[in-house]
């Protein structure tokens, strides 16, 4: 299965705190996506890793990726309580059609 | 661009009732997705297009669902008859060359 699998699947923090998901795969990538999702609404594209990079930077988002071991990790430094949303990794096999499988997330609550 | 746009936001319907979703891409993007949200089963990639043709429909429940694409502004997915199971929140999704994926803001669908 191509699907990314989010590690804590919760995970609650104080404001001001830095936030870390891991994601872990199965399949060889192309490259790997985090997007985020407030409640009831869409998944929001955060960030792209291609498959020979190592780290990424956004902002306030750090992205790593250990093709060997394949995961992938998403640091939110300095959260906010407008950072509360779940959060999906999306292993992209690459190509003309970049089929992407979510998992099931990890629930981020950050506490004001 | 106005971003992905989805009709209707909310559905409501009883069973055995046809009920067509429709989707809108952002003007430009070659791909376009079409997932299913629900809190038991998560976000299930249900059927997707690349230049509006389908490449994988493996995703599609059953033969009661169907969806279809006539041309690169327009996509429609169909669940005729309708039955209480279905009830979730559909997404639309399009990107360019299967990258970076835009969501739009879903149709909650409830069949009664």
């Amino acid at each position: 299965s191509q699907q990314g699998e989010e590690d804590p699947q919760a995970l609650s923090i104080q404001e001001g705190e830095n936030a870390t998901m891991n994601c872990s795969y199965k399949t060889s990538i192309n490259n790997l996506q985090w997007y985020r999702q407030n409640s009831g609404r869409g998944l929001v594209h955060l960030i792209l890793i291609r498959s020979n990079e190592r780290e990424k930077h956004s902002g306030r988002l750090r992205v790593t990726l250990d093709t060997s071991k394949k995961s992938s990790s998403l640091l939110i430094t300095a959260s906010r309580a407008a950072d509360t949303a779940s959060y999906f990794c999306a292993p992209g096999p690459g190509g003309a059609t970049n089929k992407l499988i979510f998992g099931t997330g990890t629930l981020l609550a950050v506490q004001p | 661009d106005a971003g992905v746009i989805q009709s209707p936001r909310h559905e409501v319907t009883e069973m055995g009732q046809e009920v067509t979703l429709r989707c809108k891409p952002i003007s430009g993007h070659n791909s376009l997705f079409w997932y299913r949200q629900t809190m038991m089963r998560g976000l299930e990639l249900l059927i997707y297009f690349n230049n509006n043709v389908p490449i994988d429909d493996s995703g599609m429940p059953e033969d009661r669902f169907s969806a279809k694409m006539p041309n690169a502004s327009f996509s429609t997915l169909k669940i005729q008859p309708s039955e209480p199971r279905d009830s979730a929140v559909y997404f639309c999704a399009s990107s360019f060359q299967g990258e970076k994926l835009f969501f739009g803001s879903g149709t909650q669908l409830s069949v009664l």
